[in-house]
């Protein structure tokens, strides 16, 4: 079965420092890994995705991530926060056979000014 | 702005009530998407289209019926809902279905309360 860990319900940074905010997965085969950030009442966008390739990632936003094959992690990173990037995120995996994404419970990111 | 539209952004009913979601998308995406989503909590998927063909039901209760009217449309209709269903109701849509390399490209949603 497919499944995605996101162990923090709640991350806080400081502005302009480095973010991270983690997830793991399980998944047979291939994973097709991929973050997405919500904000307040609005849907989940798109950030990035690992399919195959390089194991650091760059999306959108500043944001990148890094695939980890050995320790089943894909977290999401950014060099310096912002206070606008404070929101939802979500982690989520794909197998490469099926039509269903499984998303983690996801992390409430809080910028702090 | 998302190019996934839906429509209404809010929704008050009655128990009673018959209404209708509705979501549009121009991308030429073949696979549509309804997920619910309770608040602070990951989206749960509900229905998948491939093709404008249901492919995925996930044990939905029947009050909500899905409806695929062409590749660029589709709707929720819903019927003698519940207070607990009260939930942002989240329209998706990717490329293809397979092969699953394709991110999910999700609309702003309808706020559904149910009185």
């Amino acid at each position: 079965a497919q499944s995605v860990a996101q162990p923090e319900d709640q991350v806080n940074v400081a502005e302009g420092n480095p973010l991270t905010v983690k997830c793991t997965y399980s998944v047979s085969g291939n994973p097709y890994l991929f973050w997405y950030v919500q904000y307040p009442n609005r849907g989940l966008q798109f950030l990035l995705k690992y399919i195959t390739g390089d194991n650091l990632v760059k999306g959108s936003y500043g944001f990148e991530a890094e695939f980890n094959k050995s320790q089943t992690s894909f977290h999401l990173k950014k060099p310096s926060a912002l206070v606008s990037d404070s929101a939802l995120y979500f982690c989520a995996v794909r197998d490469g056979t099926g039509n269903q994404f499984y998303f983690g419970t996801g992390t409430s990111l809080t910028v702090i000014p | 702005d998302t190019e996934v539209t839906q429509t209404p952004k809010h929704l008050v009913m009655g128990m009673t009530n018959k209404k209708s979601l509705k979501c549009e998308q121009h991308m030429g995406h073949r696979a549509m998407y309804w997920y619910k989503q309770k608040a602070k909590k990951p989206p749960e998927l509900m229905f998948v289209y491939s093709y404008e063909k249901l492919s995925i039901n996930e044990s939905v209760p029947s009050r909500f019926s899905p409806e695929c009217p062409n590749s660029s449309l589709l709707n929720l209709h819903l019927h003698a809902l519940q207070p607990e269903d009260s939930a942002l109701y989240l329209c998706a849509s990717s490329p293809t279905p397979i092969p699953g390399n394709s991110p999910l490209h999700f609309g702003n949603g309808t706020r559904l309360t149910v009185t």
